[in-house]
């Protein structure tokens, strides 16, 4: 069974502290999601990537895609407690409707 | 219009009951997946239609049945479910036949059976 495993499962934060999750699996990935969910609500995809070593920047949010494309990490700068939620990373097979989930980190930003 | 739209909001119940969750989106997208999410969990996929054909069916109970009308319009028939199903039922789509660029999901339906 692959397995995506994000650490840490749960991450409480004052505001303004900043923080970083992981993403690891055994697996390759011809590319890599991280998604934002809120309670009650559908996963929101945050961003996609495809590139061996590739950083991307949202705002706040720097996401990074392993060299080997096995693994990521996502950094807040300075969160504030609209970033409180679930994070997920997925991978996706080439060719393929394979799509991992990883296990979620749920991250709580106090004001 | 880049949303996936999930009706009912909230779904309850009886074990008894027949009834639809309904997706729709108008994205374009020829790929369209349900998922279920159980409480502090990851989404565990369901179905996969592509181009309005079942693809994947990972080995869900026949209690669950889904359609696809046309490539707009994707749904989930319940039947005789069980408390165990109880969960968060999240409707997606995507552009290519794979999830290399991600998936739009809906918000979801929250059915609890009784």
């Amino acid at each position: 069974t692959q397995l995506l495993e994000q650490s840490p499962q749960f991450l409480s934060i004052q505001e303004g502290e900043n923080l970083t999750v992981y993403c690891n699996s055994s697996s390759v990935f011809s590319s890599l999601q991280w998604y934002r969910q809120e309670p009650g609500e559908g996963p929101v995809l945050l961003v996609t990537v495809v590139t061996g070593g590739e950083v991307k920047k949202l705002k706040r949010l720097t996401f990074q895609f392993g060299d080997a494309r096995k693994d990521s990490s996502l950094h807040i700068t300075a969160a504030q407690p609209g970033d409180t939620g679930l994070y997920l990373c997925a991978g996706a097979h080439s060719g393929t409707y394979k799509y991992i989930f990883g296990t979620g980190t749920r991250l709580k930003v106090l004001a | 219009d880049t949303e996936v739209t999930q009706t009912p909001k909230h779904l309850v119940m009886g074990m008894t009951n027949k009834k639809s969750l309904k997706c729709e989106q108008h994205m374009g997208h020829r790929a369209m997946y349900w998922y279920k999410q159980k409480a502090k969990k990851p989404p565990e996929l369901m179905f996969v239609y592509s181009y309005e054909k079942l693809s994947i069916n990972e080995s869900v109970p026949s209690r669950f049945s889904p359609e696809c009308p046309n490539s707009s319009l994707l749904n989930l028939h319940l039947h005789a479910l069980q408390p165990e199903d109880s969960a968060l039922y999240l409707c997606a789509s995507s552009d290519s036949g794979t999830a290399n660029y991600g998936y739009t999901f809906g918000s979801g339906t929250r059915l609890t059976v009784v």
